[in-house]
């Protein structure tokens, strides 16, 4: 089945040590999301691309960064983990570009930081 | 800014009885609206949408009506089930398909 797929499920990382969340998708899409989720609270869009072009939202500080090196794979780097960086981190993806077209979740990756 | 609001949980409910999960929405212009849902071990994945006003999207027995007069988009439900027992997200796209907000998430629990 074709699929969103986030590695590892569980991370678990120390303070101030990089720590790197993969993404790959079989799904052949063009558009790759990432989202934090804290706990009870909602997604927050991080970043996301369009092929190639990389969308950075405004308020998504300096320490996450993100690689795309081809259509299926997505990476999240966190540089310098922080205590208020642990969260679930999410990837999705859609077809076209606009947040109006569904997006398709991979099952999350839950980071704790020591 | 754009933003989404819902009801709070957790919610439970007996099988075969009505659900509602109310979900309120501030935003400018005709912002696209979603329902997401997400069953335990799983990703989110698409409920049901709807891009304009009085739009009713359905999936799977659920339903929410796009009310732009109300700002609304509550999701409904006639008879749930125990495998309806998820997290359900309110979602909006604001006009531009630029940005992108959810909810905070509704637990519901099904018991039989």
């Amino acid at each position: 089945d074709a699929m969103v797929i986030q590695n590892p499920r569980y991370q678990v990382t120390q303070f101030g040590k990089p720590v790197t969340l993969s993404c790959s998708q079989t799904l052949n899409h063009n558009v790759m999301y990432w989202y934090q989720q804290k706990s009870s609270q909602a997604p927050k869009l991080l970043f996301h691309y369009y092929d190639k072009d990389f969308n950075n939202e405004a308020d998504t500080p300096d320490n996450f960064q993100s690689r795309r090196p081809n259509t299926s794979f997505c990476f999240l780097d966190i540089r310098s983990p922080g205590l208020g960086d642990a969260a679930m981190y999410l990837c999705a993806t859609s077809r076209r570009q606009g947040l109006t077209d569904t997006q398709y979740f991979g099952p999350g990756t839950r980071l704790t930081v020591l | 800014g754009d933003s989404v609001t819902q009801m709070e949980g957790p919610v439970t409910l007996s099988e075969e009885a009505f659900l509602t999960i109310n979900c309120t929405y501030t935003a400018t212009g005709y912002p696209s609206l979603f329902w997401y849902v997400q069953y335990p071990g799983e990703g989110l994945q698409l409920l049901l949408k709807a891009t304009k006003a009085d739009d009713k999207g359905s999936n799977k027995g659920f339903e929410a009506t796009y009310r732009k007069e109300t700002t609304s988009f509550h999701l409904e439900k006639g008879s749930v089930q125990v495998s309806d027992s998820a997290v359900y997200f309110c979602a909006l796209s604001s006009n531009t398909g630029n940005q992108f907000y959810f909810g905070t998430g509704t637990s519901l629990t099904v018991i039989p």
